[in-house]
């Protein structure tokens, strides 16, 4: 069955601790993204990739970090600058990028919680 | 930049039809999206509109206006399973998803 798996499904991290994320798809997908959900509110970009080893910041990439070294991964680092880190974090990925497509499938996230 | 609007909560009866407007500002526009959202899951694909006009797909339909910068999500013969959050999403010019910040569905019996 091809799709987006995260793991964990629930993290509980020690604040001024940095932590990784994973997300693998094997949908054979160009594209991934990497967003943050608080309670309430709707998705908001962290990083997306168009192709391996390039990604670029969105609209609040400030105490995270991203690698993507093979086109079936992409890990989020939540590091200790990140203020507010606390949260519900979604990979997704699509088609591909630059073609536009549409429909982003996502995975089943991961709720990280910082004390 | 971006920014959508959407109603934060819609109530209705099982059997009931209920339409979730979005009304968008975008620098850069290719289309609008929708995507349910149950309690603690993933976010799904709904339906995308990038034309005028509705696009029907089962119980749910979408609506496109871009000269009014506008779509609704209509859903009809509502179900328990319907109660979810319903987010709109605008696809920018390049290529990324701009989200709003959820309708929340209740269906009652």
């Amino acid at each position: 069955d091809g799709g987006i798996t995260q793991s964990p499904k629930y993290l509980f991290r020690k604040e001024g601790q940095n932590v990784t994320l994973s997300c693998e798809q094997n949908l054979n997908h160009d594209a991934m993204y990497w967003y943050r959900q608080d309670p309430g509110q709707g998705l908001r970009l962290i990083y997306y990739s168009q192709i391996v080893n390039d990604f670029q910041k969105g609209d609040i990439a400030e105490g995270y970090s991203v690698s993507r070294e093979k086109k079936e991964s992409f890990p989020l680092t939540v590091t200790s600058a990140q203020k507010n880190p606390t949260a519900f974090y979604l990979c997704a990925s699509s088609i591909d990028l630059a073609g536009k497509t549409y429909e982003q499938y996502f995975g089943p996230g991961t709720r990280l919680t910082v004390t | 930049g971006q920014s959508l609007e959407q109603p934060s909560e819609v109530t209705a009866v099982e059997g009931a039809i209920v339409q979730i407007n979005c009304t968008y500002q975008t620098s850069g526009f290719y289309g609008l999206s929708w995507y349910q959202q149950h309690d603690g899951g993933a976010p799904t694909f709904l339906s995308y509109n990038a034309l005028d006009g509705l696009e029907e797909t089962g119980r749910f339909s979408s609506f496109l206006s871009r000269s009014d910068s506008y779509g609704y999500l209509l859903l009809q013969e509502l179900q328990m399973k319907d109660s979810a959050s319903y987010f709109c999403a605008v696809t920018d010019s390049w290529g990324k998803l701009q989200f709003g910040a959820g309708t929340q569905v209740v269906v009652t019996p």
